[in-house]
């Protein structure tokens, strides 16, 4: 059973280019989140998608935008990126349940130059 | 707001000797607590989930217990491979599925 899987591993990128991160979620599992993760800090809520709609939105900019694909992957995009978007990027996904464990994918280390 | 507060920020144990890490939180109406496990340049790993006051639970080495305030992971006898940073995390009930980390503690056992 594939757990979750994000793709790249890594990516350098230079201030104001454009990024976009994807994942795969757990197999049976609807519902993907976006979190991002500073170093030497816990991941913060970005945003959640179910049935292809963002559902719940973290204190991110407008900047940081999503979608969800019929077949429940996802994707993250970042416009005009920052010296602060340097992070570790990380999705996680459930079922539909509301209390349903979030399983986390291994990340994709983005450094902005 | 919701809020996790993880304590001791960095815990250094010799092999074998057991300890605890503590999880404090505040949130309006608890849906579930969520320990996890992180490996350096990894995802985190999930280890337990706890729903309501007086609930344990134990794999292994290690045992969440929850209460209104709080929530505990002890680690009995470490072992080196249990080196790792171990995140706190909590879901609100008005606050859907989203999870609500704290800063984690950075575990390091000696052999």
């Amino acid at each position: 059973d594939a757990g979750v899987t994000q793709s790249p591993t890594h990516l350098i990128k230079t201030r104001g280019q454009q990024v976009t991160l994807r994942c795969s979620p757990k197999s049976g599992h609807d519902t993907v989140s976006w979190y991002q993760q500073a170093l030497g800090q816990g991941p913060q809520f970005i945003f959640q998608y179910y049935e292809e709609e963002e559902r719940q939105r973290g204190n991110f900019p407008d900047r940081f935008s999503g979608h969800q694909f019929p077949n429940y992957s996802s994707e993250l995009n970042v416009n005009a990126l920052l010296l602060g978007d340097s992070a570790l990027y990380l999705c996680a996904s459930r079922g539909s349940g509301s209390t349903d464990t979030q399983y986390f994918g291994p990340g994709t280390r983005l450094t902005v130059l | 707001e919701d809020q996790v507060t993880q304590s001791p920020e960095a815990l250094r144990l010799q092999e074998g000797e057991s300890s605890s890490l503590n999880c404090s939180y505040t949130v309006s109406g608890l849906r579930g607590l969520f320990w996890y496990r992180q490996d350096p340049g990894k995802g985190p790993e999930f280890l337990f989930t706890l729903y309501s006051a007086g609930e344990e639970k134990e794999k292994e080495r290690l045992k969440a217990t929850l209460t209104k305030k709080e929530s505990f992971l002890h680690i009995t006898a470490p072992k080196p491979e249990d080196s790792a940073t171990y995140l706190c995390a909590v879901q609100a009930g008005r606050s859907g599925s989203r999870l609500t980390f704290g800063e984690g503690t950075q575990l390091t056992v000696n052999p």
